[in-house]
């Protein structure tokens, strides 16, 4: 059985970098193209950016471009995402998840990384 | 840029009606990229429905998604108690590559 385990809840402050991981377990993370959602208290789910497998590459939403970073440790069958210069409206829960039976959507989620992004 | 709309934005309801969602998107899109979820308060979200009407592995057959062309539903038939939550609809197209609905809410009467 495929599982995302994620790492545990963090505060910040403005202006600084935040790295979430995401453990694979039960399958191989180089096979699975990985993909990083995110949603603000309260509000809807919102699409960061993940690898495309159609397109050979990680793509990212616009608003995110030069601020995100995603990597993955294959050894370590963990992926990453880094988010830097972190402001408020950065608040969230972030997922990981990625498609196993699916082509075009995610049907293995993470639990969530809630990151608090305050003074 | 396809932009999804969900409506209506809360529905409240009784356990044992049946409802319909709808996802209406800005411009057409291929039935194999809508997918639907579900969401349960503190959750991550759960893949429902693919390819706009096949469901996921293990989701009852009270759920069933349906649609073209820019017009997509998911129908729920007999809520449960547990069917009360957050649903989303979500599009695989150009850019961005995914794209979700803002979601309707349904909560118990």
């Amino acid at each position: 059985q495929v599982r995302l385990n994620q790492s545990g809840a963090e505060v910040k402050e403005p202006g600084a970098s935040v790295r979430v991981y995401c453990k694979v377990s039960g399958y191989s993370l180089i096979e699975l193209s990985m993909h990083w959602v995110r949603q603000a208290p309260g509000k809807g789910l919102e699409w960061m950016g993940g690898f495309v497998a159609e397109d050979g590459e990680k793509m990212f939403v616009e608003k995110f471009q030069g601020r995100v970073t995603m990597t993955e440790d294959t050894s370590a069958e963990t992926a990453y995402m880094e988010l830097r210069s972190l402001r408020s409206e950065d608040t969230a829960v972030y997922y990981c998840a990625t498609h196993l039976k699916t082509d075009y959507s995610l049907d293995i989620w993470g639990q969530g990384t809630t990151v608090t992004v305050s003074s | 840029e396809t932009v999804l709309t969900q409506s209506p934005g809360t529905l409240s309801l009784s356990p044992g009606e049946s409802v319909t969602l709808s996802c209406r998107a800005s411009q057409s899109i291929s039935s194999n990229y809508v997918a639907w979820y579900q969401q349960q308060p503190g959750q991550a979200p759960r893949l429902l429905i693919y390819e706009a009407a096949t469901r996921a592995t293990g989701v009852p057959d009270r759920f069933t998604g349906g649609g073209s062309g820019t017009d997509f539903t998911l129908t729920i038939s007999r809520l449960e108690p547990e069917d009360f939550a957050v649903y989303y609809c979500q599009q695989y197209g150009s850019s961005p590559k995914i794209m979700f609905g803002q979601g309707t809410r349904l909560e118990i009467k």
